[in-house]
């Protein structure tokens, strides 16, 4: 059964800091791992999708980086902004089955 | 469509009632996914929809909730005797092939009074 880790569970930090997201999953036999974000009350936006034999995905001031072998993956933030507040989930796919696996969330929080 | 659509955006029923929800996917998407975030909680699996292949319904919690999908396209997701642990935030996803990514629809949110 796959299971995945997020840490850390929350984030405070200044804007303009540049950050990273921790992810981490038990079954490495997967399709592929999206990242997605969430605000408060809607659905979840697709943010970034890396295959299983790709090693990082970049879309404008995300990065988002897989090592499959060892089971984590990053998300990078750079110069980060108050409206990238809200909770990234990470969630990869396969590992025993087709459904995608989320782990708890990183709620981050980006101050003025 | 253009994205995934859902329905109602929210429902408030009472305990014992039958409840419907229901996905819309994009056009064409193969694969299609139900799940659900409790209050303060994780995304939980409830269901898939492959093409033609019968469903995985291992995530489904109880044998009060069922879900079928007509035609390949929308899908119904039914509670039967809704219980107050039931409310949450129904999300439905659909996907083209199983290495696209998903696209998520904006979720029926459940309240069980």
């Amino acid at each position: 059964k796959q299971e995945v880790t997020q840490i850390p569970a929350a984030l405070s930090v200044p804007e303009g800091e540049n950050l990273v997201l921790n992810c981490s999953f038990t079954d490495s036999a997967i399709y592929n791992l999206q990242w997605f974000r969430q605000d408060p009350g809607k659905g979840l936006t697709s943010l970034l999708l890396i295959q299983s034999s790709q090693r990082e995905q970049t879309s404008g001031r995300l990065n988002a980086s897989l090592d499959k072998s060892s089971g984590r993956s990053t998300l990078y933030i750079a110069a980060s902004q108050p409206g990238d507040s809200a909770t990234y989930l990470c969630a990869p796919r396969g590992g025993g089955g087709n459904k995608l696996t989320f782990g708890t969330g990183t709620q981050l929080k980006v101050e003025l | 469509g253009a994205g995934v659509s859902q329905s109602p955006s929210n429902k408030v029923t009472e305990k014992g009632k039958d409840v419907e929800l229901r996905c819309d996917p994009i056009s064409g998407h193969t694969a299609l996914y139900w799940y659900r975030q409790s209050l303060g909680q994780g995304l939980e699996f409830l269901i898939y929809f492959q093409g033609n292949s019968a469903p995985d319904k291992s995530g489904l919690p109880s044998d009060r909730f069922s879900a079928e999908r007509t035609g390949g396209s929308v899908s119904t997701l039914t509670i039967q005797r809704t219980q107050q642990e039931d409310s949450a935030v129904y999300l439905c996803a659909s996907s083209l092939a199983l290495t696209p990514g998903y696209t998520f629809g904006s979720g029926t949110r459940l309240t069980v009074v």
